[in-house]
């Protein structure tokens, strides 16, 4: 049973800077696993950030990015501002038309 | 515009049925995979059931055996039969378009979702 792991939660200050992860409870994530990272306000559908570990989508604004940082796939948020408070999820794929969501990152900005 | 909209969901007994539609507008609806993602009250995304263009279906060891997605293309529609339902199928379920190019393995345009809930 595979396990993506993120933070449950995350405070950043308006302003700020805050990197969020994605990792495997058993391995490393890397390019190959095509982290992605949604963006979710309550009440509402996802919204696409990033996809294929760094790729911005359309009209994301370039203080999100992407990356792998040492075994995870993480999501950085620089400049946060208020209406960055949401959830946060990552996803990896896993081969043979199989996906795996991480638990969400419920982040702060105050 | 790409839209995606769910609809059929409702609330249906334990041990219940029920079908999950997604139709599509503003691409081209054959040439692309779609997937459903579910969301239970208070709780994350669960990827469910992936239909790829070319026919293959996937899904989450959570739902094998009990749902079957399936796609008129002819209808831009998407749907997903849900039988032997349990509690923990209470969800707000969405569709999601499979985004391009077909390798990056994202998402793209997600429906505003439809609820389901299990109870007797």
């Amino acid at each position: 049973q595979t396990v993506v792991t993120q933070e449950p939660s995350f405070s950043v200050s308006p302003g700020g800077t805050v990197t969020l992860t994605c990792g495997l409870s058993s391995g490393s994530v890397s390019t190959n696993y095509y982290p992605s990272w949604y963006q979710q306000t309550p009440g509402q559908a996802p919204r696409t950030l990033i996809y294929s570990t760094n790729t911005r989508s359309s009209g994301v604004p370039d203080r999100f990015s992407g990356s792998i940082l040492g075994n995870k796939a993480a999501l950085t948020i620089t400049g946060a501002q208020a209406d960055d408070e949401s959830d946060y999820y990552c996803v990896l794929y896993m081969g043979s038309g199989i996906w795996v969501f991480g638990g969400g990152t419920k982040l702060t900005v105050l | 515009e790409v839209q995606m909209l769910e609809s059929g969901g409702g609330l249906v007994q334990p041990g219940g049925s029920l079908r999950l539609s997604c139709a599509a507008s503003g691409f081209t609806f054959s040439g692309f995979g779609i997937t459903w993602v579910r969301q239970g009250p208070g709780k994350g995304l669960e990827w469910v059931s992936f239909s790829g263009s070319t026919g293959g279906t996937y899904y989450a060891d959570s739902v094998k055996g009990r749902f079957t997605i399936s796609r008129d293309n002819s209808k831009n529609t998407l749907y997903l039969q849900m039988n032997s339902l349990r509690a923990e199928d209470t969800a707000v379920y969405y569709c999601a378009r499979r985004g391009v190019p077909v390798a990056n393995q994202y998402f793209d345009y997600w429906g505003q979702g439809t609820l389901v809930t299990v109870s007797s």
